[in-house]
Formats: C-alpha cells, structure tokens, sequence
C-alpha cells in the first residue's frame, strides 16, 4: 500500500524556525494535509495544500511541496513552547476518500 | 473545538463487558470515520459512513460494531475486547467523502484501556 514516512522526533528552540518533514509515495495524491495533536487531545487540522501547488503560507505557517521528490514540508517560523506537540503529515489520493497518515514527528520546543 | 465531540472521553472495560462509544458531529457534515491511534503505529482507519452508509470496513474485527443512526451520529460498540485493542479511538468528520478537499475534523478521542 501507499506509505507516508516521517521522521519521529525534532527538537528546536523558542524563537527559531522548525521544518518538520515528510515524504510520500502515492503518486497520485490530490491532497496532502498537516494536523497537530496536543497530548491528551484529537487532530487539529492546520493546514492542506491542493497538490498542483507548491507553497502556501498561513501566517507563521509555510507548506512547501516537492511532487517530483514527493517531499512536503511545514514550516513554523518563530516557534513557541505551545506549538509543541505531535505533527501529522497525510496526504489523499485521487478519486479516494481515505487519508494515509504517517507515524507523526514529535516537535519539542526548548524555552 | 473541531465541532465533532465523543464521549466517553476514557473508558476501562473488561474482556467481556460490552459498551459503546458515541460521536457526534455539529458542522453538517455527510461522511464519518472511525480511527484507531496506537503508540508508535500510523493512525489505522476502521470504518467509513457517507450518507448514513457505511462504505469501509478496514479487516476491521467482529467485535468491534458501527452504527451510524444519522449523519450526525456516529456509535463504536464494543463487546468481548482484547487487551491489545487498548489505544485511542477517533471520530472524525467531512463534508463529502470524495468531493474537494475532503478536509476532515477530528474528536479529541476516546482513550479505551482493555484489562
């Protein structure tokens, strides 16, 4: 099947800029989608990008996308301790409704 | 607040009780999932319904039983679950399973501990 990889842990300073990043292999994928979960807590959806883009920016918040590399990534610019949290990448593929998530990166943010 | 809410927030059962997880969704969406997030393993689809019909069943074990009464309800029942079915279930939400972005909503989840 159709995998998302992502890599497990990122830690970053307050005030600094964290990429957290993602690869896919679903070729056909339409939309790939960012959400945040806080412990104890579900997905929060913060952002998705259409895959004939290749950025979109939301306030501290910039999607880039590779489709040739099928490389995403989100970029929180000046990062605060309540953004950590874990970050789910899931990208969908064409004519489907499923998402396929990957394992999610655990972002730590250091006062 | 995602406008999809489950209840019960944690639930501890044993093997052989049976009880139900409720979600409800307030944003007039037409489709709804049924996921399981266990540590350390990708968040695992179980059951879709679009329109009130279910469309999805992952391999999804037999004691493990939907119920979509309405498109804003949405039931897990459970009955003589395994220990390994411990992990957190999430309900989510979407306008319309396969029309654009398909953006879905999630529960904040019911944490389940099978003893």
């Amino acid at each position: 099947g159709e995998d998302v990889e992502q890599s497990l842990f990122l830690s970053v300073r307050e005030g600094d800029s964290s990429v957290i990043n993602c690869t896919y292999t679903d070729s056909s994928s339409t939309y790939l989608y960012w959400y945040k979960q806080e412990p104890g807590a579900g997905l929060q959806l913060l952002t998705y990008i259409f895959s004939n883009m290749d950025m979109k920016q939301d306030q501290r918040l910039t999607v880039l996308l590779n489709k040739k590399d099928k490389h995403l990534s989100l970029r929180i610019a000046d990062t605060q301790t309540g953004d950590s949290a874990i970050y789910f990448c899931a990208e969908r593929g064409a004519g489907s409704y499923q998402l396929t998530f990957g394992k999610g990166t655990k972002l730590s943010v250091i006062p | 607040e995602t406008g999809v809410t489950q209840t019960p927030r944690h639930l501890v059962m044993g093997m052989t009780n049976k009880k139900s997880l409720k979600c409800e969704q307030h944003l007039g969406h037409n489709a709804m999932y049924w996921y399981k997030q266990s540590a350390k393993k990708p968040l695992e689809l179980m059951f879709v319904y679009n329109f009130k019909e279910q469309t999805e069943n992952n391999s999804v074990p037999s004691r493990f039983s939907p119920e979509c009464p309405n498109s804003s309800h949405l039931f897990l029942h459970l009955h003589t679950l395994q220990p390994e079915d411990s992990a957190l279930y999430l309900c989510a939400s979407s306008q319309d399973r396969e029309r654009r972005a398909g953006t879905q909503y999630f529960g904040p989840g019911t944490r389940l501990t099978v003893l």
